[in-house]
């Protein structure tokens, strides 16, 4: 099976950093997604990790330690609009599925 | 954006009917899923399909049957609607290989009265 695991709510202030952690335990890993999520709306794809580092991507930054388990998604210089549920998900190697963590609700303030 | 349209987008039905959702795509995409989300579970996996008439359960598959006789289309049906299949539903595509990432349509709010 597959333990995907990320906080719940986070909140933070306009115009700060935050940082959502995700661990993952899976056989055969294969990379790690990141979805944003607005309120009644569908998840759309953020960013992917395959090799172990940092990608970034304007403002959202994505990290990968195969060896820990431990992904994060940074997202820098908070908008109001960046307040949505920050989904984790892992792929595993031949396998076309994804699994998901149930999400981290980040709410920001002015 | 992906090309993906799912119908209904809103459906309120009784228990013991049966429901039948559809997921239309236009990237002529080989792998195609349906999720459900409820709060505190995130998504989970219903059924997918890698190919015309190829699909396989997920892990939530119990009381839900689909179909792919198309490419473009994959249905998603309820035989006999309970209230706990009262959720929002999710289809994704993606191009299989090195185009794993999956993209997702509107989804489609079930309530199950």
């Amino acid at each position: 099976g597959q333990n995907i695991d990320q906080p719940t709510e986070m909140t933070a202030t306009e115009g700060a950093i935050v940082q959502i952690n995700c661990t993952y335990q899976t056989s055969g890993f294969n990379g790690l997604f990141w979805y944003q999520q607005h309120a009644g709306e569908a998840p759309t794809f953020l960013s992917y990790n395959v090799l172990d580092g940092l990608e970034e991507k304007g403002r959202f930054s994505s990290f990968l330690s195969r060896s820990k388990g431990y992904s994060y998604l940074l997202l820098k210089e908070l908008q109001m609009k960046d307040s949505a549920s920050y989904l984790c998900a892992v792929s595993r190697s031949n396998d076309y599925k994804l699994s998901f963590g149930a999400g981290t609700t980040v709410t920001v303030r002015a | 954006d992906a090309g993906i349209t799912q119908s209904p987008r809103h459906k309120v039905t009784e228990t013991g009917t049966p429901v039948t959702l559809r997921c239309h795509q236009t990237e002529n995409h080989r792998y195609m899923y349906w999720y459900r989300q409820d709060p505190g579970h995130g998504l989970r996996l219903i059924h997918y399909s890698y190919g015309v008439k190829d699909t396989d359960k997920g892990e939530v598959s119990d009381g839900y049957s689909v179909s792919r006789s198309k490419t473009e289309d994959f249905l998603l049906t309820l035989e006999s609607a309970t209230s706990s299949q009262t959720s929002v539903y999710f289809c994704a595509i993606s191009g299989g290989g090195y185009q794993e990432t999956q993209y997702f349509g509107p989804g489609t709010r079930l309530l199950v009265l």
